[in-house]
């Protein structure tokens, strides 16, 4: 099946820092990446989808110029969340999808847990 | 914004009975899909059914879609303490679309 890793697993960070957060398609390569946010017993937040060599699209609310996105390559997607803030706290989580003929289903990293200090 | 509610928000069973929740949404829709999450990790993709399709089984899984009610459901027979876990649906507007998740149903089975 597709793999999808993210890195770290787990960031803890003072307040106004920069953090970097990591996805990876392992076994595929992803035309497409979504970044998701989720707070504490709550759904998945679509924050902005990230195509291979072009900007990303942020949703409605999301500062771009705070939660930077680069897709660099097909198999790597990347996250930095910048002047880190305590409301930034947060499990972070992206998804990858394949090329055109498997476009309908999303494969999802185990996440990334972000607690800012 | 979430495209729909899920009910129940919680869910407490025992090991061995069914377990049903469901998902309305607002929109039209290309495909909805189920997700499942265990706490504090990533989502594990369950099963898709296309808008044109009423019912799709896997495993011990049933799910319906009524797309004049805008409705979906999710059974789950013979449920185990294993299949403790937030389940979601995604519904996306088109193929390669983006997903948008309703508010997740948690479920716990007490063996």
């Amino acid at each position: 099946g597709a793999v999808v890793s993210q890195h770290p697993s787990r960031v803890i960070c003072k307040s106004g820092t920069s953090v970097k957060i990591e996805c990876r398609s392992l076994d595929f390569q992803a035309t497409t990446m979504f970044w998701y946010r989720q707070f504490p017993k709550q759904s998945l937040m679509l924050m902005a989808t990230s195509n291979e060599g072009s900007k990303a699209t942020y949703e409605q609310g999301v500062e771009k110029d705070k939660f930077l996105i680069n897709h660099a390559s097909l198999t790597l997607s990347t996250l930095t969340v910048t002047s880190a803030h305590p409301e930034d706290s947060s499990f972070y989580i992206c998804s990858a999808m394949r090329d055109r003929l498997h476009q309908e289903t999303q494969y999802f990293g185990p996440g990334t847990r972000l607690l800012v200090l | 914004s979430q495209q729909g509610e899920e009910d129940p928000q919680a869910l407490s069973i025992q090991e061995g009975e069914n377990a049903t929740m469901n998902c309305s949404y607002k929109t039209s829709i290309n495909n909805l899909q189920w997700y499942r999450q265990n706490s504090g990790r990533g989502l594990v993709h369950l099963i898709l059914i296309r808008s044109n399709e009423r019912e799709k089984h896997s495993g011990r899984l049933r799910v319906t879609l009524d797309t004049s009610k805008k409705s979906s459901s999710l059974l789950i027979t013979a449920s185990r303490a294993a299949d403790t876990a937030s389940y979601f649906c995604a519904t996306d507007k088109a193929a390669g679309n983006k997903l948008t998740f309703g508010g997740g149903t948690r479920v716990l089975v007490k063996p």
